[in-house]
C-alpha cells in the first residue's frame, strides 16, 4: 500500500535553532502533501498545503514566514520551522496523496518537536 | 468543507461490534467518506472510503445512507488493541488541490 515516510521522528533542540521535517511519499507522486499540527488530547490542525513547483499555501494564522514549506519534487515535501520556540513544541505530521484515482491521504508517523 | 460531527467518546468491551456514526450534513456531489485510526504519537492510519452503500475490507465495513448525510463505521470484535481515536473525513479526492479538516474525532476505548 502507499507509504508516506516522515523524518526524523522526533526532534530535541534549543530555542532558536532552524529545524527541517522531510515527508517522502515512497511509492507514488505527489503533486501535493500537506502539514499538520497536532496538540495532546487535540484533533489534526492543518497547517499548510504543499505544492510541487509552486508555492505552498497556508491556512489562516500559520505564519509563512515561520514555516517554511519547500514541495522540489513529486516525492518530497519539507518544513522547516525556523527560529523556533517552545511554544513551537508540537507534534508535526504530513501527508500525501496518489493523484491517480480516487485514493485517500496517506500520513507520515509524525514528527514529535521539543524546544527548550 | 463538509463539516463533520462524530461523538466524543465511546467505552467498548473485547469481542463486541462497535459502530461510530460521523454526521456530515453538508457533503457534497462529489465527497468521498474517509475513515482513519490514531494511536498516541503516530499519524492517522486509513481504514476504510467509500462513497455509497456499503463498503468492506479485512478490518472494517462502512455504511452509508442513501442521501449520504451520515455514515457509520462498524468495528467486528473489537480488540484492546483498537483503543484509539477514529476520525471520519469527507473531502474530493480527485481535486489537486483539496484538503482535509480534521474533525475531533471520536475516542473509543475497550476494556478487557
Amino acid at each position: 500500500g502507499a507509504v508516506v515516510s516522515q523524518h526524523p521522528s522526533r526532534v530535541i533542540c534549543k530555542s532558536g535553532t532552524s529545524v527541517k521535517i522531510e515527508c517522502r511519499s515512497l511509492d507514488f507522486q505527489a503533486t501535493t502533501m500537506f502539514w499538520y499540527r497536532q496538540f495532546p488530547k487535540q484533533s489534526l490542525m492543518l497547517m499548510a498545503t504543499s505544492n510541487e513547483g509552486s508555492k505552498a499555501t497556508y491556512e489562516q494564522g500559520v505564519e509563512k514566514d515561520k514555516f517554511l514549506i519547500n514541495h522540489a519534487s513529486l516525492t518530497l515535501s519539507t518544513l522547516t520551522v525556523t527560529s523556533a520556540h517552545p511554544e513551537d513544541s508540537s507534534f508535526y505530521i504530513c501527508s500525501a496523496r496518489d493523484t491517480a484515482g480516487n485514493q485517500p491521504q496517506h500520513f507520515g508517523d509524525g514528527t514529535r518537536l521539543s524546544i527548550l | 468543507l463538509a463539516k463533520t460531527t462524530q461523538p466524543i467518546s465511546m467505552d467498548s468491551y473485547e469481542g463486541q461490534e462497535v459502530n461510530i456514526t460521523c454526521s456530515h450534513n453538508n457533503i457534497a456531489t462529489n465527497d468521498y467518506i474517509t475513515w482513519y485510526q490514531q494511536f498516541p504519537s503516530q499519524g492517522p492510519r486509513f481504514i476504510i472510503q467509500g462513497y455509497k452503500t456499503k463498503v468492506t475490507n479485512e478490518v472494517a465495513s462502512l455504511f452509508i445512507p442513501a442521501d449520504r448525510k451520515s455514515s457509520t463505521l462498524s468495528l467486528p470484535r473489537v480488540s484492546l488493541s483498537d483503543t484509539a481515536v477514529y476520525y471520519c473525513l469527507v473531502a474530493t479526492p480527485n481535486t489537486g488541490g483539496f484538503k482535509t479538516i480534521f474533525g475531533a474525532g471520536t475516542r473509543l476505548f475497550v476494556k478487557a
